[in-house]
């Protein structure tokens, strides 16, 4: 499968508790975005990559929130201090520059549970 | 105004039936533009690219009117798989084109 994955797919933690989801992009695929999708709304924009420069970063992002792609292949995101509100559907996508666009291709998500 | 602006519907339409979706944008330095479809508990997929002039692909016709700001998808001839929504897609110009997703629109196609 050459497609992006991400691991795990479900997360279910306490309030107060850190967690940790990777995402591996398609091999070729330069570009690594983190998006949050709640019930009912479009995917928000968390933070991109470009090979390991983490490039843009959402207000939206609090200081409990961090990612990585240490080495320009997979990234992680990490939330600190988990709180109710961060239940969510947490995306990754991955795309490349071609003739001017950058065409995302998603992962199947990871389903954050925060009780 | 929201930067991305989709009607969420639910829209219900018979099999067969022609349906027009619209995505309004605010930023008028917009750069490119998709369509995506995300099923029920699924991430979203590539559907198409919107180009200035208007693109097909089988049964889905994508247009951009740039002075209203606005992209639309048009599905002729619903099938019952195409029940999903539709999300528009908008990448902003700065270099990094950082995508922004409207909320999507919900479409259901009955027999």
């Amino acid at each position: 499968d050459t497609g992006v994955s991400q691991d795990p797919r479900h997360k279910i933690t306490k309030r107060g508790q850190n967690v940790t989801f990777r995402c591996d992009p398609i091999s070729e695929h330069n570009r690594l975005y983190w998006y949050r999708q709640t019930l009912g709304q479009g995917p928000e924009f968390l933070t991109y990559f470009q090979n390991e420069a983490q490039l843009e970063k959402s207000r939206l992002l609090s200081d409990r929130f961090s990612a990585e792609r240490p080495k320009g292949s997979f990234s992680t995101l990490e939330i600190q201090r988990t709180e109710q509100g961060d239940s969510a559907m947490y995306l990754c996508a991955s795309s490349v520059l071609e003739g001017g666009t950058a065409k995302q291709y998603f992962g199947p998500g990871t389903r954050l549970t925060v009780t | 105004r929201k930067e991305v602006e989709q009607d969420p519907g639910p829209f219900n339409v018979p099999e067969g039936a022609t349906v027009a979706f619209n995505c309004t944008y605010s930023n008028s330095a917009s750069q490119s533009f998709f369509w995506y479809r995300q099923d029920c508990r699924k991430e979203p997929k590539l559907l198409m690219s919107v180009y200035s002039s208007g693109n097909e692909d089988g049964r889905f016709t994508a247009q951009l009117n740039r002075a209203s700001q606005y992209i639309s998808l048009l599905i002729r001839d619903s099938k019952l798989s195409d029940s999903a929504t539709y999300l528009c897609v908008v990448n902003n110009p700065g270099g990094s084109y950082i995508p922004t997703f409207g909320r999507g629109t919900s479409l259901i196609v009955h027999p």
